[in-house]
């Protein structure tokens, strides 16, 4: 199996306060994680690679002072929203890479967190 | 010109119907070519995964990629109200850890 979990599912928090989200690989290893901003109908925005023991990369106009990531071991990457705003609410969505049966790396998906920002 | 191109609907089908899904792209170094299917505010699902040009079956879904035409397609046959739901198509370039790059998504509903 390839099951990515994220944790909270839901968080609702006041502007001005800091939501940490974690993603997790239940069953496997994953050295790289990616983390996805997707807004309504729209399709997933990279914000940022997370490869374990090292800086994330962040794709260009993402905030990484804003957008904290901490990839600590092979199964757990987390994302902290810093002095969040409504304009940060959205629905974030992680992946982790795992090596699959064409001999490429396939991404499996966590089921995403809603932020809503007050 | 956006790299990949996806209708996003919805699409609405009548059950038993075979439902197409498309998508084409402008980056002809795109090698692998996969399909995503999201409940709505869930995570992507891997559906399908292929590499270059060719047909892939896997119980009621094919895809099928057009390298020539740079064109991809997913059909489902005998579609369920199950399938409702949102298809993302994504495709990447490069061999190893890859970073696709995903349509917009395409909304389908299947009604009984």
């Amino acid at each position: 199996g390839a099951v990515v979990s994220q944790h909270p599912s839901w968080v609702i928090c006041k502007s001005g306060t800091s939501v940490k989200i974690e993603c997790r690989s239940l069953d496997f290893q994953a050295t790289t994680m990616f983390w996805y901003r997707q807004f309504p109908k729209q399709s997933l925005m990279l914000m940022a690679t997370s490869n374990e023991g090292s800086k994330a990369t962040y794709e260009q106009g993402v905030e990484k002072d804003k957008f904290l990531i901490n990839h600590a071991s092979l199964t757990l990457s987390t994302l902290t929203v810093t002095s969040a705003h409504p304009e940060d609410s959205s629905f974030y969505i992680c992946s982790a890479e795992k090596y699959g049966v064409l001999s490429e790396y396939e991404q499996y998906f966590g089921p995403g967190t809603r932020l809503t920002v007050t | 010109q956006k790299e990949v191109e996806q209708d996003p609907g919805p699409l609405s089908v009548p059950e038993g119907a075979i439902v197409s899904l498309n998508c084409t792209y402008s980056n002809s170094a795109f090698q692998y070519f996969m399909w995503y299917r999201q409940y709505s505010r869930k995570g992507p699902e891997l559906l399908m995964y292929t590499y270059s040009s060719g047909n892939k079956e896997d119980g009621r879904f094919t895809a099928q990629v057009d390298k020539s035409s740079k064109y991809i397609s997913l059909f489902i046959r005998d579609s369920q109200p199950s399938d409702s739901a949102t298809y993302l198509c994504a495709m990447s370039s490069s061999g190893g850890s890859y970073i696709p790059t995903f349509g917009r998504g395409t909304s389908l509903i299947v009604h009984p």
